[in-house]
């Protein structure tokens, strides 16, 4: 069955801490998303991979093929970083409904 | 440029009643999405398609109908509308599979 995992499910970080949210899958995939999800509810692509790395300003994007795992790194934390962040696979068979969600994890970064 | 529009953003229907969703896009997307988010899930798939008079069933379909009869619109009807479909549904665009998804705002419904 395709699943994807997330962790923490909850996270709550000083301002400037380095965070790390972790997601992982259980069978090979052809890319994963990283979406960000605001208080008000909108949802924003943050990236798309299928190998390596990604960097867009403080955020940092990793994904480990062969260990099915993918993290989210956040430096400097900031309270505007304050979110739901979603990882999403592209299971294998690329249609649509491939494309299965983690939970989320919350992430509050205080003051 | 909009991006991906919905309407309404808040609903309230009584059990029983129809309704459509409303959701269109600007990008000349090919594929669109419904999905409904509810509370420590994952988003779900609801109805997807990957272009004009092409459309297919996700993980929850039942109770709700869709057509795509242009590339840039897709509604989401509700047929009769029950208390198990509260919740928040997000429509997304994206030029194939697996290319990054476009989320539209949202629209909360509720059903009493």
């Amino acid at each position: 069955k395709n699943e994807v995992e997330q962790s923490p499910q909850n996270l709550t970080a000083q301002e400037g801490e380095f965070i790390t949210i972790n997601c992982s899958y259980s069978v090979g995939i052809s890319a994963l998303h990283w979406l960000q999800q605001h208080p008000g509810g909108g949802i924003v692509s943050l990236f798309m991979l299928s190998s390596g790395k990604k960097k867009h300003g403080r955020l940092i994007a990793t994904i480990n093929i062969q260990e099915k795992h993918s993290s989210l790194h956040i430096t400097a934390s900031h309270p505007r970083d304050s979110a739901v962040y979603i990882c999403a696979a592209f299971f294998y068979g690329g249609s649509q409904g491939n494309l299965i969600f983690g939970k989320g994890t919350k992430l509050s970064v205080k003051p | 440029n909009a991006g991906v529009t919905q309407t309404p953003k808040f609903q309230v229907l009584k059990t029983g009643q129809s309704m459509t969703l409303q959701c269109a896009q600007d990008m000349n997307h090919e594929y669109m999405s419904w999905y409904r988010q509810d509370p420590g899930m994952g988003l779900r798939l609801i109805h997807y398609s990957v272009g004009a008079g092409i459309t297919d069933q996700g993980e929850v379909p039942n109770g709700y109908n869709v057509s795509r009869s242009t590339t840039e619109d897709f509604p989401l009807r509700l047929l009769s509308a029950a208390p198990s479909q509260t919740s928040v549904y997000f429509c997304a665009s994206s030029y194939g599979a697996p290319t990054e998804q476009f989320f539209g705002p949202g629209t909360r419904l509720t059903v009493l």
